[in-house]
């Protein structure tokens, strides 16, 4: 059974620049979560998703926003992007509908801003 | 206050030794806890889950709950090197209803 496969796996950019970054869950897993990793704040939440509805969000400004797909895919974009943006961006799954916090983690996508 | 304090470490620990990993969070109508833990260079990985108070084991691992002290900790028995990882305590319910992480904490595991 395929793991969590988060797209791209690093990437480069640059200020003011804007990035979308993509998710595919566990197949028959319909919930999805993003969090930003850093070295000094850890895990931060971003969003959950599940069908296709914005269940919950983190304290992030407008210039992060995320969408679900009716085949449980995700994405997530960043806008006009800064410095302090640089960070793992990871992408969990869950089974259940609702967030157990039983999660499956994809590998997530390095971004790193210039 | 954050909402989920772990001690960054590290914490270490001679092999064979028990490990002790310490968590403490805020809101007090929390009704989920995890600990995940995370390889260098990985993502984390949930290896246990606790929903009353108590203990909880599994394997080598045992999760504690104290839900009036609002405290969360994982002890790991008989320690071996390939524990050396950050272990992330995760509370989950309360107020907001997402699922919270600490900072982890790293263990290193000497041979």
């Amino acid at each position: 059974k395929a793991g969590v496969t988060q797209t791209p796996r690093y990437l480069i950019k640059t200020r003011g620049q804007q990035v979308t970054l993509s998710c595919s869950p566990i197949s028959g897993h319909r919930s999805v979560s993003w969090y930003q990793q850093t070295p000094g704040q850890g895990l931060q939440f971003l969003f959950e998703y599940f069908s296709e509805t914005q269940r919950n969000k983190g304290n992030f400004p407008g210039r992060f926003s995320g969408r679900q797909f009716s085949n449980s895919r995700s994405e997530m974009n960043v806008s006009t992007l800064e410095l302090g943006d640089s960070a793992l961006y990871l992408c969990a799954s869950s089974l259940f509908d609702r967030n157990t916090g039983e999660l499956f983690f994809g590998e997530g996508s390095r971004l790193t801003v210039l | 206050q954050k909402e989920v304090e772990q001690n960054s470490g590290p914490l270490s620990v001679p092999e064979g030794a028990i490990a002790s990993l310490n968590c403490t969070y805020s809101d007090r109508v929390s009704q989920s806890f995890f600990w995940y833990r995370q390889y260098s260079g990985k993502s984390p990985e949930l290896i246990m889950s606790i929903y009353s108070n108590g203990d909880k084991e599994d394997g080598r691992f045992t999760a504690q709950l104290n839900k009036a002290s609002q405290y969360v900790s994982l002890l790991i028995r008989d320690s071996q090197p390939s524990d050396s990882a950050t272990y992330l305590c995760a509370v989950e319910g309360g107020a907001t209803n997402k699922l919270i992480f600490g900072t982890g904490t790293l263990l290193a595991v000497q041979p």
